[in-house]
């Protein structure tokens, strides 16, 4: 049964440029979040998706974006790289709210790196 | 700053027990769960605990939660070379909201 999963595994952009992630959720499961990481810190809050509609968003400017598709599947996208972006992107899949109370399924992350 | 706070580091021996430590600030936290981070990894759940509970043991982990003190800590019994990561606790504010709120995570050393 595969876990979340994320691609690319590391990126590097130039400041300016933009950049999209993608995530797989796991078998089963049809809410993705995503997470911002910074070195040394935990993971911040960007938005979740369900029903391919964004649900919620945290503290993060409208450069960031994202998308689900049908099959659960979602994108993250930010525009205008800036260098404070640079960043571990977690994904995070549930299923549904309900589930959501007993956990989140993380993948192993994009690392970001805007030079 | 922070709204969920640990302390960085902790150092252990092989076979001791280990406790991190977190304290939340906002008395609407729910649900709240202690997630395992291991160098380049993704984290990992390891427990949750409902606010109606005081304690949840899960073999070699016990979560143990003051609401009074607005405190949750996490024992690891028997504590191994493979139990050394990052630990961070997280809370979620209400069954409204959906996202989870980190701390900044405790480094865990464990010594041979």
């Amino acid at each position: 049964d595969a876990g979340v999963t994320q691609s690319p595994t590391h990126l590097i952009k130039t400041r300016g440029q933009q950049v999209t992630l993608r995530c797989s959720p796991k078998s089963g499961h049809d809410t993705v979040s995503w997470y911002q990481q910074a070195l040394g810190q935990g993971p911040h809050f960007i938005f979740q998706y369900y029903e391919e509609e964004e649900r919620q968003r945290g503290n993060f400017p409208d450069r960031f974006s994202g998308h689900q598709f049908p099959n659960y599947s979602s994108e993250l996208n930010v525009n205008a790289l800036l260098l404070g972006d640079s960043a571990l992107y977690l994904c995070a899949s549930s299923l549904s709210f309900i589930g959501q109370i007993y956990g989140y399924t993380f993948g192993s992350g994009t690392r970001l790196t805007v030079v | 700053g922070e709204d969920v706070e640990q302390s960085l580091f902790l150092s252990v021996r092989e076979g001791d027990s280990s406790v991190i430590n977190c304290t939340y600030t906002d008395s609407s936290s729910t649900y709240l769960y202690w997630y395992k981070q291991e160098p380049g990894a993704g984290l990992q759940l390891l427990t949750y605990i409902f606010s109606n509970m005081d304690m949840k043991q899960d073999q070699r982990l016990t979560v143990l939660l003051n609401k009074k003190d607005k405190h949750l800590s996490l024992r690891i019994a028997d504590t191994q070379t493979g139990d050394s990561a990052i630990y961070f606790c997280a809370e979620r504010r209400d069954t409204g909201r959906r996202a989870l709120t980190f701390g900044s995570g405790t480094r865990l050393q464990v010594q041979p």
